[in-house]
């Protein structure tokens, strides 16, 4: 199986700031890779698809870049409401996989 | 709005089994693939299996073979996940997942709506 692998584990950034979150696939996945976020207690949301497409509602700050093995997902102004677990997962080959996540802590 | 309404917590002994449900609301239930993923305590994400609603066809990780069953119900647009031969390591939050992608297409194996989750505590 595709092994996802996110870094860092921990990311600190100011409100306002840059975070840049990465994601390595273990084999080749073109660009069917996906990011969610997830806050305590809540189920996780969709973000990105396809590498680099919003979901419905999500706001422009949110952006994700990469294909075959390298993807990133980019939040340019970080806002307090963006601390969360952020997660990618590969929907190129069975079985679906995803990240460990990187957690995004407002500095 | 989509909506994914599952079932309460449950607590289970090792050994016994657990039947989740996932009720849908918003859309053509059946015209859409509905996966099942679960997150153990502190843990990430891990996919366990999706289901046809409309056909009853299923796929399972490996790691899930002949012990997780999917079925759905299209009177009542819900759909079913039963875990056997419990352990303390399926402790874990589950949930289910819509797959965003029409039945007539290729699925693409992400997930736009999620429910909530129920909470499945393994213990003696």
């Amino acid at each position: 199986e595709i092994v996802m692998t996110q870094s860092p584990a921990t990311l600190s950034v100011s409100p306002g700031e840059r975070a840049t979150l990465s994601c390595r696939a273990s084999q080749r996945i073109s660009s069917n890779l996906a990011w969610y976020q997830q806050k305590p207690g809540q189920a996780p949301r969709l973000l990105i698809y396809d590498a680099s497409t919003r979901a419905t509602g999500i706001p422009a700050r949110f952006s994700g870049s990469g294909s075959g093995t390298e993807f990133t997902l980019t939040i340019s102004s970080l806002q307090s409401e963006d601390s969360a677990v952020y997660y990618c997962q590969q929907c190129d080959n069975w079985p679906w996989t995803f990240g460990r996540g990187t957690k995004v802590e407002i500095k | 709005q989509v909506q994914l309404v599952q079932s309460g917590a449950e607590v289970k002994k090792p050994g016994a089994s657990v039947k989740v449900s996932c009720k849908a609301s918003g859309y053509t239930f059946p015209s859409h693939y509905m996966h099942w993923v679960r997150q153990a305590p502190g843990q990430g994400l891990e996919w366990m299996g999706a289901i046809n609603p409309s056909g009853g066809s299923t796929s399972k990780a490996q790691k899930f073979q002949g012990r997780v069953s999917m079925t759905s119900d299209t009177s009542t647009s819900t759909v079913y996940m039963d875990l056997s031969g419990l352990t303390y390591e399926d402790t874990a939050v589950y949930y289910c997942a819509r797959d965003p992608t029409h039945l007539t297409q290729i699925p693409n194996y992400y997930f736009d709506y999620w429910g909530q989750g129920t909470l499945v505590t393994v213990s003696s």
